[in-house]
C-alpha cells in the first residue's frame, strides 16, 4: 500500500521569504502522479501543483516549485516570496492513475508579517 | 459552471439514523471520490468511482456505501450512523484525460455530527 509522510506538522516563515515543505512517499509503482494541495481556513481544498513521475523536469507554478527526487521518493514544495495569503494547511498527495488517492497528514504553514 | 457541489453543508444525526450525502459535478469527469477529514489528519479516502456504475473501496470504507448511477452524481450513504463518523466529508472529481489529468476538484465539504 502506498503511504505519504509529511514530517513537519507546523512551520512558519516571514513574509517575502522562502520556505520548503517536505514530503516523502512509498510505492512500488514506477509511473504515478504527485500533488500539493492547500487548505486555507475556509476549508476549501485548492490544487497548488502537479507532478507526473515519468517527467524528470520539476513542476513550477508561479511562486511554487517542487523538488522531485524519484529515487529517494521525495517531493518537496518550495514557496518563494511568501505572502500572507499562503497561510494554510498544505497536503502532499499520491495517486496511481487516479485510483486510490493517498494524502499525507499535512503541514500547517503560517506566514508572519 | 458550478464545479463540484455537495448537499447538505451541515447535518446533525442521532446514533443509528441514516442519511445520504449527494455530490454533483458538471465537468464531465470520469472519476469521483469521497473523503473524510478528521482533526489533525489529512484526507482519508472512503470510496471512489472510475466511471458510471462502478465503485471501489478506499482506505476507510466500513460503515459507508456509495452509488454512481449517473456520471455526474456520486452518493455516500450512512446506514446506521455512529459517533465515530463525526467528521467533515469532502467530495472530489477528476478527469483521466488531458494535461490536467487526475487533478482533483473538491466540493466545499459537509460537516456531519453524530450524537
Amino acid at each position: 500500500a502506498q503511504t505519504v509522510t509529511q514530517s513537519q506538522p507546523e512551520m512558519s516563515v516571514q513574509e517575502a521569504e522562502t520556505v520548503t515543505l517536505s514530503c516523502t512517499y512509498d510505492t512500488s509503482e514506477s509511473n504515478y502522479y504527485l500533488f500539493w494541495y492547500k487548505q486555507p481556513p475556509s476549508r476549501q481544498m485548492i490544487l497548488v501543483i502537479r507532478q507526473e513521475a515519468y517527467k524528470q523536469q520539476n513542476a513550477t507554478e508561479n511562486r511554487f516549485s517542487v523538488n522531485f527526487q524519484k529515487a529517494a521518493k521525495s517531493f518537496s514544495l518550495k514557496i518563494s516570496d511568501s505572502q500572507l495569503g499562503d497561510t494554510a494547511m498544505y497536503f502532499c498527495a499520491f495517486t496511481f492513475y487516479g485510483q486510490n488517492f493517498v494524502f499525507g497528514p499535512g503541514t500547517r504553514l503560517s506566514v508572519l508579517p | 459552471n458550478a464545479g463540484v457541489t455537495q448537499t447538505p453543508k451541515f447535518r446533525v444525526l442521532k446514533t443509528g439514523q441514516s442519511m445520504t450525502l449527494l455530490c454533483a459535478q458538471d465537468m464531465n469527469h470520469e472519476y469521483m471520490y469521497w473523503y473524510r477529514q478528521d482533526p489533525g489528519m489529512g484526507l482519508r479516502l472512503i470510496h471512489y468511482s472510475v466511471g458510471e456504475g462502478t465503485t471501489a473501496k478506499g482506505e476507510v470504507p466500513d460503515g459507508y456505501n456509495v452509488s454512481r448511477l449517473k456520471k455526474q452524481n456520486f452518493l455516500l450513504g450512512l446506514e446506521s450512523a455512529a459517533p465515530s463518523q463525526t467528521s467533515v466529508y469532502f467530495c472530489a472529481s477528476s478527469s483521466r484525460q488531458g494535461l490536467r489529468s487526475y487533478e482533483q476538484y473538491f466540493g466545499p465539504g459537509t460537516r456531519l455530527t453524530v450524537t
